[in-house]
């Protein structure tokens, strides 16, 4: 049973690029969560989307950023005109129901670098 | 002033050391509180789970909250070199939205 697959692990786009971050959850999972971790911070909520619906994106900015999980495929995290703050570790998480707290698996994370 | 306090360290103990590790809040609706062990360039992981206040104990691991002080703390005894890692405290007060301290770095020395 695989576990949360990010891809890719490593992303370095130049400014003012597009990024596009994949989380595949776990099989049977239908409830992705977007945490972002800056250097020498703890994670921070971004977005929680169950299958073609957004829940929650309070955590998101409201310009450049946004997020989907389609009815089929993978959830994608799509940044658009990268700047060098966007330099970060972005995590998803998965869950079979709407509990992060105790049912959900993190992946490892995708590393953006904005050069 | 933070949601959620945490001491990076980083703090070093000698094998078979107890470790003890801390977080402090600020916001009081907060009920369910989380220990992760993130290994480097890894995503964390699920430690320890605490609904409300009171002390749950789990093999080596045991955490504490005291929601009067708002307070928790997460104690390692007989660590291990294995048990070398960044420890984030988290919490939440609903299902989805979590909190996290910024991870205290740990190192046990065999």
């Amino acid at each position: 049973n695989a576990g949360v697959m990010q891809n890719p692990r490593h992303l370095v786009r130049r400014r003012g690029q597009e990024a596009r971050l994949r989380c595949s959850p776990m099989k049977g999972h239908s409830h992705v969560y977007w945490y972002r971790q800056l250097p020498e911070e703890g994670l921070k909520f971004m977005v929680y989307l169950q299958k073609e619906n957004i829940i929650d994106e309070s955590g998101m900015p409201k310009e450049r950023f946004s997020a989907e999980f389609p009815k089929e495929g993978p959830s994608i995290l799509r940044i658009q005109q990268v700047v060098r703050g966007d330099s970060a570790a972005y995590f998803c998480a998965s869950s079979p129901r709407g509990r992060i707290d105790t049912e959900a698996f993190f992946g490892q994370g995708t590393r953006l670098t904005v050069v | 002033q933070k949601e959620v306090e945490q001491d990076p360290g980083p703090l070093s103990v000698p094998e078979g050391a107890i470790v003890s590790l801390n977080c402090t809040y600020s916001n009081s609706a907060f009920q369910y509180f989380m220990w992760y062990r993130q290994y480097s360039r890894k995503g964390p992981e699920l430690l320890m789970y605490t609904y409300s206040s009171g002390n749950k104990e789990d093999g080596r691991f045991t955490a504490q909250v005291d929601k009067s002080s708002k307070y928790i703390s997460l104690f390692i005894r007989d660590s291990q070199p294995s048990d070398s890692a960044t420890y984030l405290c988290a919490m939440s007060s609903n299902d989805y939205k979590l909190s996290f301290g910024a991870g205290t770095t740990v190192t046990v020395r065999a």
